[in-house]
């Protein structure tokens, strides 16, 4: 079993829709990275956070340690935001273990 | 600032050549790294360094070499290509070590080895 699940692994909506994707972890962490994968390839960090919540425009992040769950939602979905989005995870160094990524397409 | 760039962007070599993917970054950051995407898997580790002159393996190292003799410059070497290398590299970079630091990614580089 992998260290860090996402689900869906791959997601269609229609334009406007509101979106969740799940990213569940089996070990300790000390801060979980949401990060975006455009279709031409390049990555981007969107989140940092280890409790709580973040904010920023149409996308929120949450993070429930005690149940090692974190959620990314984007709300008013645009096709725009058609990519993969990756949930990471650092055990307290630089090091990361990636989740498979899910694959979001919205459909205008 | 140009961020983290990466050459070549595709690349095909031929099994037993060896190449070197280059990585660097403007942004004075300590901590680079090396990972390999393939279809299926997510990102992981090949190599690390914490700063100038210091590197470390990660999750998938054999096959590869990195040296870091500058804090800007993070080169991957390809010893001896095998079909199994086929796959996009990406170079990453943070401020420092700690997970609480914001990574940039490089554009990637596609290697096919035939």
């Amino acid at each position: 079993k992998n260290e860090v699940e996402q689900s869906p692994q791959n997601l269609t909506a229609q334009e406007g829709e509101f979106i969740t994707i799940n990213c569940s972890y089996s070990v300790g962490i000390s801060a979980l990275h949401w990060l975006q994968q455009h279709p031409g390839g390049g990555i981007v960090s969107l989140f940092m956070l280890s409790s709580g919540k973040k904010k920023h425009g149409r996308l929120i992040a949450t993070i429930n340690i005690q149940e090692k769950h974190s959620s990314l939602h984007i709300t008013a979905s645009h096709p725009r935001d058609s990519a993969v989005y990756i949930c990471a995870v650092s055990r307290g160094g630089s090091r990361l273990t990636f989740g498979e990524g899910t694959q979001l397409t919205v459909n205008p | 600032n140009a961020g983290v760039t990466q050459t070549p962007k595709f690349q095909v070599l031929k099994t037993g050549q060896s190449m070197t993917l280059q990585c660097a970054q403007d942004m004075n950051h300590e901590y680079m790294s090396w990972y390999r995407q393939d279809p299926g898997m997510g990102l992981r580790l090949i190599h690390y360094s914490v700063g100038a002159g210091i590197t470390d393996q990660g999750e998938v190292p054999n096959g590869y070499n990195v040296s870091r003799s500058t804090t800007e410059d993070f080169p991957l070497r390809l010893l001896s290509a095998a079909p199994s290398q086929t796959s996009v590299y990406f170079c990453a970079s943070s401020l420092a070590s700690g997970g609480w630091n914001e990574q940039f990614f490089g554009p990637g580089t596609r290697l096919t080895v035939l």
